[in-house]
């Protein structure tokens, strides 16, 4: 069964300052597929990456960085030097190629950036 | 650029009674999902449909809910005998192909049982 887990609930930052958003996960697939959305405060989920079991390679999409270690089943997410528009909900989220398309997603983290 | 439309955008019902969630997914996707997400809580799969079909349901979708694409372009989720947990934003989404594309997501639409 997949699972999703990010342990961090909230997380308050200040502009400026880098912050990390972890992600850890569970599948019994060899190929799977992993996501992050955002939720900004007006509720629509917001498609930020999509990564394949088989390419590891780290990404970097202006000030946000991907790192996705199989060895430790993680999947995190780095904002560098935050802003206040970055203040959303964060979610990570999971499908396998055997079980559907459906994304399983974590609990999500609350980043909230203050000037 | 292309987007998932969902209407209404909020929809306030009394317990009991039925309603209807459309989307209009983008064109040329062939997969289609409904998701929901209970207030403060993670967004949780429903239902997924490909080729005119159920292709997965999981156990919050019981007798109580039923998908349809009447026509070429929209997609309803219908809830009947609306109970007051069934509260939500309930998201729309489509994908190209499958699970190595991405899920579009609608804006959602937020139902409130009363």
């Amino acid at each position: 069964a997949q699972k999703v887990t990010q342990a961090q609930t909230e997380i308050s930052v200040v502009e400026k300052e880098d912050v990390t958003l972890d992600c850890v996960y569970e599948t019994r697939d060899t190929t799977y597929y992993l996501f992050w959305y955002k939720q900004p405060p007006s509720g629509e989920l917001v498609f930020l990456i999509r990564r394949n079991s088989f390419d590891e390679q780290n990404e970097i999409s202006g000030r946000y960085s991907w790192n996705f270690q199989k060895s430790t089943s993680s999947f995190n997410f780095t904002i560098t030097a935050s802003q206040v528009v970055d203040s959303a909900v964060y979610f990570c989220a999971l499908s396998e190629e055997t079980s559907g398309s459906r994304l399983t997603f974590g609990e999500g983290t609350q980043l909230t950036v203050n000037p | 650029e292309p987007e998932v439309t969902q209407t209404p955008s909020h929809q306030v019902t009394q317990m009991g009674q039925e309603v209807i969630l459309r989307c209009v997914p983008i064109s040329n996707h062939l997969y289609f999902y409904w998701y929901r997400q209970i207030l403060g809580q993670k967004v949780e799969f429903l239902v997924s449909f490909y080729n005119n079909e159920i292709s997965e349901k999981s156990e919050i979708f019981d007798d109580q809910f039923s998908v349809e694409r009447p026509d070429g372009s929209n997609f309803t989720l219908k809830i009947r005998s609306t109970k007051l947990e069934d509260s939500a934003m309930y998201f729309c989404a489509s994908m190209r192909r499958g699970p190595n594309t991405e899920a579009f997501f609608g804006q959602g639409t937020r139902l409130t049982v009363v």
